[in-house]
């Protein structure tokens, strides 16, 4: 029984590129959460999802992030343009309702943009 | 504002001692989750309390919740080398699913 599968696990991008982290949540699972973390810091909420639709993107950033989980297929974090700042940890995490309490969080991907 | 703010330690105890961590949230919340980071890892998750609990024990760790303060704290008895690791905590306001991370609390357990 796989956890929350993510991929990659490292990318490397240069300014102005585009990056996608995929997010496979654990099987029966049809919420996806996505969150940032910095180097020393916490994590912060960026998005969450159910199937095709975005339940509340209250922490992504107006420009150049999206996120879908379509029906079939993982959720796909996709930032255009990358600059330096992006450079962080992307983790997603899976719940299987609304409203259970506990999220189960993948390895994350470290992205870095030279 | 981020909810669940760690006392920004890092500790450093000996194997077979207790650790104590604290955690400070600013508005209501639904429950508070406590993680667990190992370097460069991803999160654990390793106990929830509800707002209307006051103490949760789970093995060798022990939560509680004063709501009143807005405040929680996580001990963990007999320390292992393997506890090791960045400890976080975590709120869920009502309504929401978000969870609101602190900044993390690094625990260093010397063998």
């Amino acid at each position: 029984n796989a956890g929350v599968m993510q991929n990659p696990r490292h990318l490397v991008r240069r300014r102005g590129q585009e990056a996608r982290l995929r997010c496979s949540p654990m099987k029966g699972h049809s919420h996806v959460y996505w969150y940032r973390q910095l180097p020393e810091e916490g994590l912060k909420f960026m998005v969450y999802l159910q199937k095709e639709n975005i339940i509340d993107e209250s922490g992504m950033p107006k420009e150049r992030f999206s996120a879908e989980f379509p029906k079939e297929g993982p959720s796909i974090l996709r930032i255009q343009q990358v600059v330096r700042g992006d450079s962080a940890a992307y983790f997603c995490a899976s719940s299987s309702t609304s409203t259970q309490e506990t999220q189960y969080f993948g390895p994350g991907t470290r992205l870095l943009v030279l | 504002s981020q909810q669940g703010e760690e006392d920004p330690q890092a500790l450093s105890i000996q194997e077979g001692e207790n650790a104590t961590m604290n955690c400070s949230y600013k508005t209501s919340i639904n429950n508070l989750q406590w993680y667990r980071q190992n370097s460069g890892r991803g999160l654990v998750h390793l106990i929830l309390i509800r707002s209307n609990e006051r103490e949760k024990h789970s093995g060798r760790l022990r939560v509680t919740l004063d709501t009143s303060k807005k405040s929680s704290s996580l001990l963990i008895t007999a320390s292992r080398a393997a506890d090791t690791a960045s400890y976080f905590c975590a709120t869920v306001p009502y309504g929401n699913n978000r969870l609101a991370f602190g900044k993390g609390n690094q625990v260093v357990v010397i063998p």
